[in-house]
């Protein structure tokens, strides 16, 4: 089975700071994963797929790149509303794989 | 655009039965792989099952094989989770979620306790 496992598992920042978190998969997996934004007693939101493309209407701070193995979800200019915890997911397939989570919290 | 409505949850005791429901609109339902994801209180996301877009191929999580079984009716666009022999660790909220790009429900939440 394929493994996906992000770190941090909880970052400390600034509004305006520039966020990166990384997500790896166990195999290769080519670009089939997703970010997902989540707040406390909300469903998930999708905010990247197949790696690096932004769903419709997340601004365009938010970016995914990598392939294979490595994976990165960038904030450029950490905003108010981005304080949330942040998944990444495989998804191709019957079987979605999901990293633990980082929580992005204020500094 | 991709709505998923959950429902069914509640409360049940250990070893009780639920049945639950995801009412899927704003797109072709029986052309999608559907899935049910869970997250228990203060926990990560956890993949429960998956079925086929016809409803051929069923796929479960080691935690609830045997246990769950997840079906859909392409006829009226619903997806359904039957939980069975349900375990305190079954306490979640489950969350209906389409196959290719993934979109979700809002969630419906399940507690088992006596």
């Amino acid at each position: 089975d394929i493994q996906m496992t992000q770190s941090p598992s909880t970052l400390s920042a600034s509004v305006g700071d520039r966020v990166t978190i990384t997500c790896r998969a166990s195999q290769s997996i080519s670009t089939w994963l997703a970010w997902h934004q989540q707040k406390p007693g909300k469903a998930p939101k999708l905010l990247v797929y197949k790696a690096s493309n932004l769903e419709s209407g997340v601004p365009s701070r938010f970016s995914g790149s990598g392939s294979g193995t490595e994976f990165t979800l960038t904030i450029s200019s950490l905003q108010p509303d981005d304080f949330a915890t942040y998944y990444c997911q495989h998804y191709n397939g019957y079987s979605w794989p999901f990293g633990q989570g980082t929580k992005v919290e204020i500094k | 655009e991709v709505q998923l409505v959950e429902s069914g949850g509640g409360l049940v005791q250990p070893g009780g039965s639920l049945r639950l429901s995801c009412a899927a609109s704003g797109f072709p339902f029986s052309s999608y792989a559907m899935s049910w994801v869970r997250q228990a209180p203060g926990k990560g996301l956890e993949w429960v099952s998956g079925i086929g877009g016809s409803g051929e191929s069923t796929f479960y999580g080691d935690s609830v094989k045997g246990r769950f079984t997840i079906s859909r009716d392409n006829s009226k666009n619903t997806l359904f989770l039957q939980m069975d022999s349900l375990r305190a660790e079954d306490t979640a909220v489950y969350y209906c979620a389409k196959g290719g790009i993934p979109h979700w429900g809002q969630g419906t939440l399940v507690t088992v306790s006596s």
